[in-house]
């Protein structure tokens, strides 16, 4: 069975700072990960994937994240916070190409002025 | 940039109450998800559905919860008789093809039951 682990319901950073937001993950199978990205009365917007190969990915809007098979996680990664990237961040994990996403339980980030 | 349609945005009603959610799926997709999310909680899958039936339901989709796809663009999720615990948001989502593992969802329907 899959599951993930955020760790922090809650990260709030100052501008400029880096952002680290934490997912680990279990997955009996070789597992595809994700970050989700909602802003506020919006759905969720895909940030990045992993599936196969690289496993440092890069997203959309600075942001990456590094598939760590050793230590099962996903860590979702950006230099420098902007204000705009004030949101709540889901990391979710589905079995191989198939199979429904399984989502953790989302960090909020505030980024601070 | 195709995206997914959900209405209403925000839905309050009676405890005991049908409600019905309504979806407009990307026009080529040919998969289809509900998940909800309730207040603090995470995302949890309901239902997926492909080829006019439902693929795979979690145990949360009872038999309270129905889906379809009546005229081959809305696709629907039915609450016959609402309880206080499905006060939730519900996202719709939609993928092209199996293997492409890449949902696009919808911007959500708040349901509030009374």
């Amino acid at each position: 069975a899959q599951s993930v682990t955020q760790l922090g319901s809650h990260v709030s950073v100052s501008e400029g700072a880096l952002v680290l937001l934490r997912c680990n993950y279990s997955s009996s199978v070789p597992p595809y990960l994700f970050w989700y990205v909602q802003y506020p009365n919006q759905g969720l917007q895909l940030l990045l994937k992993y599936t196969t190969g690289a496993t440092l990915v890069k997203g959309i809007n600075g942001f990456e994240a590094e598939f760590k098979k050793s230590e099962t996680s996903f860590h979702l990664t950006k230099p420098s916070a902007h204000m705009s990237d004030a949101a709540e961040y889901f990391c979710a994990v589905t079995p191989g190409s198939q199979g429904n996403l399984i989502f953790g339980k989302g960090t909020k980030l505030s980024v601070k002025p | 940039e195709p995206e997914v349609t959900q209405t209403p945005s925000h839905q309050v009603t009676q405890m005991g109450q049908e409600v019905i959610l309504r979806c407009v799926p990307i026009s080529n997709h040919l998969y289809f998800y509900w998940y909800r999310q309730i207040l603090g909680q995470k995302v949890e899958f309901l239902v997926s559905f492909y080829n006019n039936e439902i693929s795979e339901k979690s145990e949360i989709f009872d038999d309270q919860f129905s889906v379809e796809r009546p005229d081959g663009s809305n696709f629907t999720l039915k609450i016959r008789s609402t309880k206080l615990e499905d006060s939730a948001m519900y996202f719709c989502a939609s993928i092209q093809w199996a293997g492409a593992n890449v949902l696009t969802f919808g911007a959500g329907s708040r349901l509030t039951v009374l």
